[in-house]
């Protein structure tokens, strides 16, 4: 098993551009929560996806987006990019949700966002 | 609303030390708190969750209400227990996870 897999791994995109982030979880896995990274803090939680459902949503505008696929796979989507959008954005898949970190959640390696 | 503090940001010991990783939560509800490991050139990982009750390499956490903290412990430092920290929060039902800053252990040899 591969585990968590994210594409592409880095990207450099212009302010005001749209950005395409994709996600897939481990075989069997239906949950995948995304997160952002800035350099020199921790994750923040962005979206949850259950079932193709958005079941959690952090502090972010409307410029980000998410959605779930029926093989499980997820895509974060983020409009009119902004140089503070530059970070790590991770995906973490569990099995379940609903005693969510019962389940242990696995991280994927990231795709690092540029916005120049 | 859910904060997770981590005051240090680097924390050095040498090998053999005890360690201490401080992590102090605001949460008015009833927490699930975790600890987050991050090895050089891997990925986050789950090192433990306070309802497991459980020492995973050497290390232990307590969730203590009356302080809101959830420090992570190790009675003797080793080198490969150098790694980034980090100390989490879960506030509802949806996997809803928030993370301190994190805190960068450095094992001295």
């Amino acid at each position: 098993d591969a585990g968590v897999t994210q594409s592409p791994t880095h990207l450099i995109k212009t302010r005001g551009q749209h950005v395409t982030l994709r996600c897939s979880p481990i075989s069997g896995h239906k949950s995948v929560s995304w997160y952002q990274q800035v350099l020199g803090q921790g994750p923040q939680f962005i979206f949850q996806y259950y079932e193709k459902e958005e079941r959690g949503r952090g502090n972010f505008p409307d410029r980000f987006s998410a959605r779930q696929f029926p093989n499980y796979s997820s895509e974060l989507n983020v409009n009119a990019l902004l140089l503070g959008d530059s970070a790590l954005y991770l995906c973490a898949s569990s099995p379940r949700q609903g005693q969510p970190m019962n389940t242990e959640a696995f991280f994927g390696q990231g795709t690092r966002l540029t916005v120049v | 609303a859910q904060r997770v503090t981590q005051p240090e940001k680097l924390l050095s010991v040498f090998k053999g030390a005890p360690v201490e990783l401080k992590c102090n939560y605001s949460y008015s509800g009833s927490p699930e708190l975790f600890w987050y490991v991050q090895y050089s050139r891997q990925r986050l990982q789950l090192l433990l969750r306070h309802i497991s009750r459980e020492s995973i390499k050497g290390f232990t956490a307590d969730l203590n209400k009356g302080e809101t903290s959830f420090h992570l412990k190790k009675p003797f430092a080793q080198e490969e227990d150098s790694a980034m920290y980090y100390c989490a929060l879960n506030s509802g039902g949806y996997q809803k996870v928030t993370f301190g800053t994190g805190t960068k252990l450095q094992v001295i040899p």
